[in-house]
């Protein structure tokens, strides 16, 4: 089965670019997501990639993967107080309709 | 545009009771609809989802059960709680087709168990 798994912890100042990273094991065709998950609230769907592409950029976060590490990667440029939240990856095979998600990334933003 | 509503947003129940947590998806038809739980503010666990009116899959065995009587309605029940049911319950939805399409969550459910 999928599994999904990122690091827990990042801190970063405001200002420098964060990388939150995550890997994954399924070995067919995927598609992978990004959510952010501020305290108290859902998750926001950030931006999603399907295992074809090597990266995709819109405004600040870029998304590059590594299919061949299985490796996922989310970058904020110009992190700011309000990034700090949750990250989690996600995974979902193409033609599934469940994702397996990772445990999720604290990103904390120091002044 | 398609909104997502759940509620209530915090319900604190005794032990014993019956739970009810509701869902609703405006603006789209045939949507899958997902119940999650995510307890310590991290993993989530994906409780049910559901293709269609009266088709529910369930994922884990428990102590909730899920329906769904309307299109667009997903509900979330017990008839006894446990202590263990505490957590944050989110409901999601994704466009039925085509597949892979990204879920789209509420704003979640606290639930608290005395």
């Amino acid at each position: 089965g999928e599994d999904v798994e990122q690091s827990l912890f990042l801190s970063v100042r405001e200002g420098d670019s964060s990388v939150i990273n995550c890997t994954y094991t399924d070995s067919s065709s995927t598609y992978l997501y990004w959510y952010k998950q501020e305290p108290g609230a859902g998750l926001q769907l950030l931006t999603y990639i399907f295992s074809n592409m090597d990266m995709k950029q819109d405004q600040r976060l870029t998304v590059l993967l590594n299919k061949k590490d299985k490796h996922l990667s989310l970058r904020i440029a110009d992190t700011q107080t309000g990034d700090s939240a949750i990250y989690f990856c996600a995974e979902s095979p193409l033609g599934a309709r469940q994702l397996t998600f990772g445990s999720g990334t604290q990103l904390t933003v120091l002044p | 545009s398609q909104t997502i509503h759940q509620w209530p947003a915090t319900l604190v129940q005794p032990v014993g009771s019956p739970l009810s947590l509701e869902c609703t998806v405006e603006g789209t038809s045939n949507p899958n609809l997902y119940w999650y739980r995510q307890a310590a503010g991290r993993g989530l666990q994906l409780l049910f989802y559901s293709v269609g009116i009266g088709q529910i899959s369930s994922e884990v065995p428990q102590n909730l059960s899920a329906s769904r009587p309307q299109d667009r309605q997903f509900i979330l029940s017990s008839k006894k709680l446990l202590l263990s049911d505490s957590g944050f319950y989110l409901c999601a939805w994704s466009a039925g087709r085509p597949s892979n399409q990204p879920q789209h969550f509420g704003d979640g459910t606290r639930l608290s168990i005395l």
